[in-house]
């Protein structure tokens, strides 16, 4: 059974700071995808990672894909309030189209 | 605009009911799916169509039926067999290929009173 773990499951963290969320997966998997949701809403993809050392970066987040070691990280860079959200991976091993999903990072960015 | 609708936005479901919930997209995506969230956790499939007239069942289809009549539409009926129905529950699609994310409607909140 495929599962992705995330970890920090919660995290605060001061305007201006930088910080790492990570994502592990269980299963062998050349595509991983990177979404964010704010309180009460739906998911906006943010990140489509499909190869072994892809790097994406919009604004302040940078997210990067090890296949190798099963890892995707999400770089957030001088973090401001706006990006206080819940971050989720998500993994398709099969490349089928159908995802699993880890647990999400609660992010709170305080002043 | 293209994008996915889903409605109701908030749906309350009394015991024994079945209930269903709708999904349109005018995206031409061909795949479509239904994820359930509960508070503070991921997302959970409950089922999944990568084609018109076909569907496969997620994780968690028990409880649960749909139907793909139509390349636009999903909708997932709640059945009386489902016996925690209360949820935020999320249809999304994309093309048929994975190199895509999912683009998500904006979700339906069901609740049993």
């Amino acid at each position: 059974e495929l599962k992705v773990e995330q970890n920090p499951l919660f995290l605060s963290m001061q305007e201006g700071k930088n910080y790492t969320i990570y994502c592990n997966y269980s299963t062998t998997s050349d595509r991983l995808y990177w979404y964010r949701q704010d309180p009460g809403k739906s998911l906006e993809s943010l990140f489509v990672l499909l190869s072994n050392g892809a790097v994406k970066q919009e604004g302040r987040l940078m997210a990067s894909l090890d296949t190798k070691a099963r890892l995707s990280t999400l770089h957030i860079t001088a973090a401001v309030h706006d990006l206080s959200a819940t971050y989720f991976c998500a993994v398709d091993p099969t490349n089928a189209g159908k995802s699993t999903f880890g647990d999400g990072t609660t992010l709170t960015v305080k002043p | 605009d293209g994008g996915i609708t889903q409605s109701p936005k908030y749906l309350f479901r009394k015991e024994g009911q079945n209930v269903t919930l709708s999904c349109e997209q005018n995206l031409n995506h061909d795949a479509m799916y239904w994820y359930r969230q509960d508070p503070g956790q991921g997302l959970r499939l409950i089922y999944y169509s990568q084609i018109v007239n076909d569907f496969q069942k997620g994780d968690i289809a028990e409880g649960y039926s749909v139907s793909r009549e139509k390349k636009e539409s999903f909708p997932l009926t709640v059945t009386s067999a489902q016996k925690n129905p209360t949820a935020f529950y999320l249809c999304a699609s994309s093309p048929r290929a994975s190199d895509y994310g999912y683009t998500f409607g904006s979700g339906t909140r069901l609740t049993v009173v």
